[in-house]
């Protein structure tokens, strides 16, 4: 299947700082791609879509301010936590939909785990 | 929107049984519905998938039913192994639309 890179694999900061976390279609060209949020033990949470050339399309409850999506080639989307405080720490994934499958099939990148102290 | 529940949150299960993960959807609409598989600090993999057009779909030891009148769905493995045991999750949307997520099932084969 196409595979999807995300860089940090881990992120340790100070709060009040900001991080960005990317997202990387590596052998596919990707218009949409998703932003999730996991906590322990807990479901997938979409934040947001992220599409290429246009502003993300924020879930009802996530501060767009907070959470700055970019999506400026069909290879890369960032996500960049603003002020991180310690209720941000979290395990972030994305994923990018590949067209050539049937069912436009999501894969995932490997997450980022953000502790904020 | 569309909302998913899933059942159980948690199974345990001796090597080679059968376990069975249900989900229902309140969303009509929604024609597209895939299971992930999830180990521990790890990405979600795909494992299998079906559209509303097909009412079971099968991959070796792993199948997947949909009841379109009842909206729900379920995941069917045989003969489990070890290897099995992760959390599993299933999800539904509609066409191209995003992915809304189950609850989860962890899943414990035992030896």
């Amino acid at each position: 299947g196409a595979v999807v890179s995300q860089h940090p694999s881990r992120v340790i900061c100070k709060s009040g700082t900001s991080v960005k976390i990317e997202c990387r279609s590596l052998d596919f060209q990707a218009t949409t791609m998703f932003w999730y949020r996991q906590f322990p033990k807990k479901s997938l949470m979409l934040m947001a879509t992220s599409n290429e050339g246009s502003k993300a399309t924020y879930e009802q409850g996530v501060e767009k301010d907070k959470f700055l999506i970019n999506h400026a080639s069909l290879t890369l989307s960032t996500l960049t936590v603003t002020s991180a405080h310690p209720e941000d720490s979290s395990f972030y994934i994305c994923s990018a939909r590949d067209l050539r499958t049937p069912y436009n099939e999501q894969f995932f990148g490997p997450g980022t785990r953000l502790t904020v102290l | 929107g569309e909302n998913v529940e899933q059942h159980p949150s948690t199974l345990s299960v001796q090597e080679g049984d059968s376990a069975v993960i249900k989900c229902t959807y309140s969303d009509s609409a929604s024609n597209y519905f895939p299971w992930y598989k999830q180990e521990l600090g790890k990405r979600p993999q795909l494992i299998i998938d079906i559209r509303s057009n097909v009412g079971e779909k099968k991959d070796q030891r792993i199948a997947v039913t949909l009841n379109k009148t009842a909206k729900h769905f379920s995941l069917h493995i045989t003969e489990t192994q070890p290897e099995d045991s992760a959390v599993y999750f299933c999800a539904a949307s509609e066409g191209f639309q995003k992915l809304v997520f189950g609850t989860g099932t962890r899943l414990l084969v035992s030896p």
